[in-house]
């Protein structure tokens, strides 16, 4: 079965520094896609960046990048130049492409400090 | 395009009572899923439907079930509400039900608390 851990539940930044989220997931699957969602404090959920997992160059989406380890099968989404709109629950995901259905981890909660 | 919603914002039940849950996806999208999302469990697949039809499921009571329209729009219903049921229930479509870079769009929400 599918899993995905987030095992920070909360972590804080200053503005403008760096920070990184863990994430980690077990599956049996050799593809797969993996992504990351935001979710500000209006709840609307909103996809942050996406890994293919035939992919071996990490995605990068203006200050979000990530750091993909298949074999240690590490996803880790880095935030640079922290901005206070980066405060937000953060989810990482795991989805098959043979199916619709995501596996999210159970969130990161980040705040940004002015 | 007007991105999904999902209606109502806000609900509140009682125990043992029934409840039916909105959605309507972004114009084109034919895939409709649906979670629930609660402090500490994070968001838990309930189900997919895509051209009218459950395309997946994940590990809910049969109290939990869904439909979907010939116009995508989704309705999910709860019967028997217990205590633990309130959560937050979001929506999300996608224009496919399988394959590539397929992108779930979620909706607002809709806080479900049971009293």
């Amino acid at each position: 079965a599918q899993t995905v851990t987030q095992s920070q539940p909360e972590m804080s930044v200053q503005e403008a520094e760096t920070v990184t989220l863990s994430c980690t997931y077990d599956t049996s699957e050799s593809d797969y896609y993996l992504f990351w969602y935001k979710q500000p404090p209006s709840r609307q959920m909103i996809l942050v960046i996406r890994q293919e997992a035939y992919k071996q160059q990490n995605a990068t989406e203006n200050r979000f990048s990530v750091n993909f380890q298949k074999a240690a099968k590490s996803f880790s989404l880095k935030i640079s130049d922290s901005q206070l709109g980066d405060a937000a629950m953060y989810f990482c995901a795991y989805r098959i492409p043979t199916g619709n259905q995501f596996y999210f981890g159970t969130g990161t909660s980040l705040t940004v400090i002015p | 395009k007007a991105g999904v919603t999902q209606t109502p914002r806000y609900l509140i039940k009682t125990r043992g009572q029934q409840v039916t849950l909105s959605c309507s996806p972004i114009s084109g999208h034919r895939s409709v899923s649906w979670y629930q999302q609660t402090p500490g469990q994070g968001l838990q697949f309930l189900f997919e439907y895509f051209s009218e039809t459950q395309r997946n499921k994940g590990n809910f009571p049969g109290r939990f079930s869904g439909r979907q329209f010939s116009n995508s729009r989704s309705e999910m219903n709860v019967s028997t509400l217990e205590l633990g049921d309130s959560a937050l229930y979001l929506c999300a479509s996608s224009l496919r039900s399988t394959g590539g870079k397929n992108e779930q769009f979620f909706g607002p929400g809709t806080r479900l608390t049971v009293l």
